[in-house]
């Protein structure tokens, strides 16, 4: 089956340690998002790809970095966690607009990675 | 600007009863709009989506009507079971940016 994978489930850092993220993909979609979702509240969007273009949301701590080495990968890189990071974060795949419109496809999302900081 | 909200929770319900959980959304035109749910300890899986108004969005039992007009989304089951316990956000799509707006979520507890 097409999904979108997330690894590892759960992750284990400690405060300042840099930490990656992994996310891939057998959709074939061209664009990869990152969000980021604490306790209790709605996920919050940090960037997206589309194909190779980087877009970072205004509000995205410069502590947060993200690559994407070919359509099928996406890393999100933490380069000093605090202990304000702890979180789910999700990652997700959509095709673009569809064609001859302005109408976006949905997002897939895969199941997320737990973030806990020590 | 663009925000979602959504019904307060939690929501407690006995199994076989009736669910509604409202949405409204300020958005610019007529986005894509979305139900998705969160199990504990996964994702987001997408429930329904309507494109357009008047739109009946179904899944699982679920439904949800694009009301252009009053731009609301509520979703509905007609019988809940102890299995759809787990917490829903809508959401929508502006046209032509990828951005998901998400509502705040609303948990759902069902019980025997």
């Amino acid at each position: 089956d097409a999904m979108v994978i997330q690894n590892p489930r759960y992750q284990v850092t400690q405060f300042g340690k840099p930490v990656t993220l992994s996310c891939s993909q057998t959709l074939n979609h061209n664009v990869m998002y990152w969000y980021q979702q604490k306790s209790s509240q709605a996920p919050k969007l940090l960037f997206h790809y589309y194909d190779k273009d980087f877009n970072n949301e205004a509000d995205t701590p410069d502590n947060f970095q993200s690559r994407r080495p070919n359509t099928s990968f996406c890393f999100l890189d933490i380069r000093s966690p605090g202990l304000g990071d702890a979180a789910m974060y999700l990652c997700a795949t959509s095709r673009d607009l569809v064609a001859g419109t302005w109408d976006p496809y949905e997002q897939y999302f895969g199941p997320g990675t737990r973030l806990t900081v020590t | 600007g663009n925000s979602v909200t959504q019904m307060e929770g939690p929501v407690t319900l006995s199994e076989e009863a009736f669910l509604t959980i409202n949405c409204t959304y300020t958005a610019t035109g007529y986005p894509s709009l979305f139900w998705y749910v969160q199990y504990p300890g996964e994702g987001l899986q997408l429930l329904l989506k309507a494109t357009k108004a008047d739109d009946k969005g179904s899944n699982k039992g679920f439904e949800a009507t694009y009301r252009k007009e009053t731009t609301s989304f509520h979703l509905e089951k007609g019988s809940v079971q102890v299995s759809d316990s787990a917490v829903y956000f809508c959401a929508f799509l502006s046209g032509g940016y990828n951005k998901l707006i998400f509502g705040a979520g609303t948990r759902l507890a069902v019980h025997p």
